[in-house]
């Protein structure tokens, strides 16, 4: 099926360790987006590319960086995990800057001890 | 500081009941409110609003927009079990990308 997959599905990590998020999206879209998602904050934008080549920040960049591979692959990557990334990250790609909504991949749950 | 609110941020009804969920939104440069339902996993798109005023309807679900108001509702008649989700607003700005999320509102229909 169509849509953007994410991988791992699960992951825990000791404090201090470093991991990469990995997403890919199969719809040619142009725009690409890594949030994570806590109780009570709803969803907040990490890092945002709008197109292939760019990235740019969003509301919690701090800790993360991330690489957009190509037009379809977009990873995020903890080089330093710490507790407070403890959360559900999300990847979601939109062809037209969002004008058209999201889709979103299936999640990743990551722990962090 | 931009902002998306929802209100309630829980609800239990009973199959058959008519609900109405709330967003209100403090944004600057304004473009869109979309409503997304999040079951286990990840959100699915329900509805982009632009324009005040005009409902949009898929099934019995149904959205309008109040840009006078900043805020919009999101109707769900004669719910279902499988309507219990969590229903998320959010915002998208004209400066490029920018999406505010609001907290969600958490929707169970019991049998």
């Amino acid at each position: 099926n169509a849509g953007v997959t994410q991988t791992p599905k699960f992951q825990v990590l000791k404090t201090g360790q470093s991991m990469t998020l990995q997403c890919a999206q199969d719809m040619n879209h142009n725009s690409m987006y890594w949030y994570r998602q806590d109780p009570g904050m709803g969803l907040r934008l990490i890092y945002y590319s709008a197109s292939e080549g760019t990235t740019d920040k969003g509301e919690v960049p701090n800790g993360y960086n991330v690489s957009r591979l190509n037009k379809r692959e977009f990873s995020l990557r903890l080089e330093s995990a710490a507790p407070s990334q403890t959360s559900v990250y999300f990847c979601a790609s939109s062809e037209r800057q969002g004008l058209d909504g999201y889709t979103f991949g299936s999640g990743t749950r990551l722990t962090v001890v | 500081e931009d902002k998306v609110v929802q209100s309630p941020l829980s609800l239990v009804v009973h199959e058959g009941d008519t609900v109405t969920l709330n967003c209100s939104y403090e944004v600057t440069n304004f473009r869109s409110l979309l409503w997304y339902k999040q079951e286990k996993k990840a959100p699915t798109f329900l509805f982009m609003l632009t324009s005040s005023g005009i409902e949009k309807k898929s099934g019995r679900l149904s959205s309008i927009l109040d840009k006078k108001e900043l805020s919009s509702i999101l109707n769900i008649t004669a719910t279902q079990t499988g309507d219990s989700a969590i229903y998320l607003c959010a915002v998208l700005k004209t400066s490029y990308d920018k999406v505010i999320f609001g907290p969600g509102t958490s929707l169970s229909v019991i049998p």
